[in-house]
């Protein structure tokens, strides 16, 4: 069985300051490792994607993650934030069976002030 | 560009009042997936599509019934609702495309 723990509920950061959201995983089978970001009122929008090859991968609006299987993390950062980033972010893993694997952790709320 | 779409977006209903959430994709892709997001557990998966005709249990599928009898289309069905379902769904096609969401309030 799957697994994700993305750590902290809440994370604030001052606007230009480094953004760094933690996800840890469990998976017994080499994972698919995801970043989604949920704007208020909206839909979940992919940010970015860990298949294999590079174990660092980089997404949309400026964020990025990095593979670590011997800490088996996954964790997103963005060298600076923005007022727009503030949004909730779900972590997500799935294993190479398919999608219909596919399991979310629990959100982290990025708040971001001027 | 992927596209999912659902409605309602918004459903308020009564306990025991059989509805229907309908989900299309634009991608004329083979898999598809219901998911409920409720405050502090996440998105949970209720059931998903390998295909047409082909439909499997998620991790929270008590209470909803699914079809899959074209490729664009995956209804979500409740027969008779109750007040545990007030939540947040997403139809998707994962991993790339969300629908916009349909927030469900069961009185």
């Amino acid at each position: 069985a799957q697994s994700v723990t993305q750590l902290g509920s809440h994370v604030s950061v001052s606007e230009g300051a480094l953004v760094l959201l933690r996800c840890n995983y469990s998976s017994s089978v080499p994972p698919y490792l995801f970043w989604y970001v949920q704007y208020p009122n909206q839909g979940l929008q992919l940010l970015l994607k860990y298949t294999t090859g590079a174990t660092l991968v980089k997404g949309i609006n400026g964020f990025e993650a990095e593979f670590k299987k011997s800490e088996t993390s996954f964790h997103l950062t963005k060298p600076s934030a923005h007022m727009s980033d503030a949004a909730e972010y779900f972590c997500a893993v799935s294993d190479q069976r398919g999608y219909s694997t596919l399991t979310f952790g629990k959100g982290t709320m990025l708040l971001v002030s001027p | 560009e992927a596209q999912v779409t659902q409605n309602p977006r918004y459903l308020i209903t009564v306990t025991g009042k059989k509805l229907t959430v309908t989900c299309s994709q634009n991608m004329n892709h083979e898999y598809m997936s219901w998911y409920r997001q409720d405050p502090g557990l996440g998105l949970r998966q209720i059931y998903y599509s390998m295909n047409v005709e082909v439909t499997d249990k998620g991790d929270v599928p008590e209470g909803y019934k699914v079809s899959r009898k074209e490729k664009r289309n995956f209804p979500l069905i409740l027969e008779s609702p109750s007040p545990n379902q007030t939540s947040l769904y997403f139809c998707a096609r994962p991993p790339q495309a969300f629908g916009p969401g349909t927030r469900l309030t069961v009185t």
